[in-house]
């Protein structure tokens, strides 16, 4: 079935710093890739997606390409503020799960200070 | 109108209570979905309606009992829960079979079973 794997978190980044979220997925066919933010006491956000391969989704100065050779869309910035702290989540949706349902990474967290 | 509504923001009810969560959307979505989200872990999904029927059941226990009554909203029943069923409920939509589009979360409702 599909699947995402996530880094390991909690990730603690200092304010201006270069923020990396790997994240590799194994899905038969052709996903969209999505990330998620979810800041303390909400829902989840879309950040940005990709619907195929070498596409690169960008929002609010984060960005992530579909790698399909490397089954992986790894999400960066190149300075992180405060406000970026968050849990972000990798999903993909696939043609195989019935009505297109996610898949989520176990999410990372994301403390960014000052 | 890109946002799914739930409702209420809290709640706390006792282990012999019946209380429902609802959902709204005015997406023309057709897929709508019920996760079950821990602290610090992703979204696990519940349910899943396709045009108004039930297409996916995890597995979840008959103490919650879903409902679509038209295409705008969900339901979510809940009936003589555990504590431990105390989560944040997310409500969800997207377009049914396009995927390459992302799915629109609520922001929640908070759950605690006492």
């Amino acid at each position: 079935g599909d699947s995402v794997t996530q880094m390991e978190g909690p990730v603690t980044l200092s304010e201006e710093a270069f923020l990396t979220i790997n994240c590799t997925y194994t899905a038969t066919g052709y996903p969209s890739l999505f990330w998620y933010v979810q800041y303390p006491g909400e829902g989840l956000q879309l950040l940005l997606k990709a619907t195929k391969a070498d596409d690169k989704g960008s929002n609010k100065g984060f960005e992530a390409t579909y790698r399909k050779e490397t089954t992986s869309f790894h999400l960066e910035k190149g300075s992180v503020q405060v406000s970026d702290s968050a849990v972000y989540f990798c999903a993909l949706r696939s043609i195989r799960g019935n009505a297109g349902k996610s898949t989520f990474g176990d999410g990372t967290t994301l403390t960014v200070k000052p | 109108d890109t946002e799914v509504t739930q409702t209420p923001k809290h709640l706390v009810m006792g282990m012999t209570n019946k209380k429902s969560l609802k959902c709204e959307q005015h997406m023309g979505h057709r897929a709508m979905y019920w996760y079950k989200q821990k602290a610090k872990k992703p979204p696990e999904l519940m349910f899943v309606y396709s045009y108004e029927k039930l297409s996916i059941n995890e597995s979840v226990p008959s103490r919650f009992s879903p409902e679509c009554p038209n295409s705008s909203l969900l339901n979510l029943h809940l009936h003589a829960l555990q504590p431990e069923d105390s989560a944040l409920y997310l409500c969800a939509s997207s377009q049914i079979q396009e995927i390459n589009t992302e799915a629109f979360f609520g922001q929640g409702t908070r759950l605690t079973v006492v």
